[in-house]
């Protein structure tokens, strides 16, 4: 069935390194990937979008990778910060199920200080 | 600003009783959604509506029901409240055809004794 999957449900990085979040979907229709933030007790957050059409696209300090050959994507955040301790979503869509998103059970990020 | 709420942040309430979680977004967004967050489940979908009058099912739709009369509202009613109902709901909005970009409120945290 549909599903997208996370390689590693927690991670922990020390403050400055760079954290790389994956995602694996089994979808091949979806043309349209996200990542989402939720901070603790909160709604999730928008970070970033790739299209199926692109391979990468960057943000600020946020990088998304598209591996269509493999049905994966990650999420590269670059000098991670404590206030980036959140658990991050992938979600997918595609046209034939109404555009409505898939989303992934969740990676925890810890940043150590 | 523009903004999304949710209300009651908090709800007890008892097994077989009626009760509406409300949702009020002031972006003017055509798309809204409603979610149950749950440990090992993450966001799954219960109904989502992408302009007034209009109204879909989600994957988790069973035992809850919602209505569109305007842009700016989607009650969420859970008609005989179940302790399956136990959950933190969220609800989203989006702008139209901008599905994957989704503004989440602060969630209802729901107990169903």
């Amino acid at each position: 069935g549909e599903s997208v999957g996370l390689h590693l449900p927690t991670l922990s990085v020390q403050e400055g390194d760079n954290s790389i979040i994956n995602c694996a979907y089994s979808n091949s229709a979806s043309d349209y990937f996200i990542w989402y933030k939720q901070e603790s007790g909160k709604g999730p957050q928008f970070i970033i979008d790739i299209r199926s059409n692109m391979d990468k696209r960057q943000g600020q300090r946020v990088t998304v990778l598209l591996n269509k050959t493999v049905k994966h994507l990650s999420l590269q955040i670059a000098a991670t910060q404590p206030g980036d301790s959140a658990v991050y979503f992938c979600a997918e869509t595609y046209a034939g199920n109404n555009r409505k998103l898939i989303w992934g059970l969740g990676t925890s990020l810890a940043v150590n200080p | 600003d523009a903004e999304i709420t949710q209300s009651p942040r908090h709800k007890i309430t008892e097994t077989g009783r009626q009760v509406t979680l409300a949702c009020h977004q002031t972006w003017n967004h055509n798309n809204m959604f409603w979610y149950r967050q749950d440990l090992g489940h993450g966001l799954r979908l219960i109904h989502y509506s992408y302009g007034v009058h209009d109204t879909n099912k989600g994957e988790v739709s069973d035992g809850y029901s919602v209505s569109r009369s305007n842009t700016e509202d989607l009650p969420l009613t859970l008609e005989s409240a179940a302790s399956s109902q136990t959950s933190v709901y969220f609800c989203a909005s989006s702008a139209a055809g901008r599905v994957e970009t989704q503004y989440f409120g602060p969630g209802t945290r729901l107990l169903v004794l």
